[in-house]
């Protein structure tokens, strides 16, 4: 039984540059959060997907954007990067009792 | 703003020894406290998931304890090994979101 798989594991982009990252939820799970930690601190909710929409969402501006597909799997975009959105991004699935299953992230550096 | 603090931010202990550290957390609309383990590289590994003041909970060495009352929890190791070695982090549920600690980076030494 395949966990939470996120994709891809490491990215460098340039200011100013957009990203997707993708998020694919553990089986039977239906909801996907997303993460941001940045180094020492712990992680920061960006929002959460239910139902193919964004059902919760964190103090992100709106150049963090996301989708939820049929299939349960999620992307988070951002636009317009900033050197300070360098971080590791964490997605977590869950189904109705908040308990949560995490994947390994993707660290985001942008230069 | 909801805060959650973790105490101490790292820890070095002997093997052999049992430590413990803190979580504090908002003591209104509470929902769940959760306790993850986090080793470098991997994905945060659930350990426990509280939800009623006064719960105790207990996962081999690692137990948990659990005050809604004053907001805080409590996490134990007994008989620390260096499989133990990682971050443990907090996280208090609100509202379909998780509010998390900074973690305490626990390192055993041989």
């Amino acid at each position: 039984d395949a966990g939470v798989t996120q994709s891809p594991t490491h990215l460098i982009k340039t200011r100013g540059q957009q990203v997707t990252l993708r998020c694919s939820p553990k089986s039977g799970h239906d909801t996907v959060s997303w993460y941001q930690q940045a180094l020492g601190q712990g992680p920061q909710f960006i929002f959460q997907y239910y139902e193919e929409e964004e059902r919760q969402r964190g103090n992100f501006p709106d150049r963090f954007s996301g989708h939820q597909f049929p299939n349960y799997s999620s992307e988070l975009n951002v636009n317009a990067l900033l050197l300070g959105d360098s971080a590791l991004y964490l997605c977590a699935s869950s189904r109705g009792d908040r308990g949560y299953t995490f994947g390994s992230g993707t660290r985001l550096t942008v230069v | 703003i909801l805060n959650v603090e973790q105490s101490p931010q790292s820890l070095h202990v002997q093997e052999g020894d049992s430590t413990n550290f803190t979580c504090s957390f908002p003591s209104s609309n509470f929902y769940a406290l959760h306790w993850y383990r986090w080793e470098t590289a991997k994905s945060p590994e659930a350990l426990f998931v509280m939800t009623l003041n006064g719960d105790e909970k207990k996962k081999g060495r690692i137990s948990a304890t659990l005050n809604t009352k004053e907001g805080y929890s409590y996490l134990y190791i007994k008989g620390s090994q260096p499989e133990d070695s990682a971050t443990y982090l907090c996280a208090f549920d609100s509202n379909y979101q998780l509010i998390w600690g900074a973690g305490t980076k626990l390192i055993i030494k041989p």
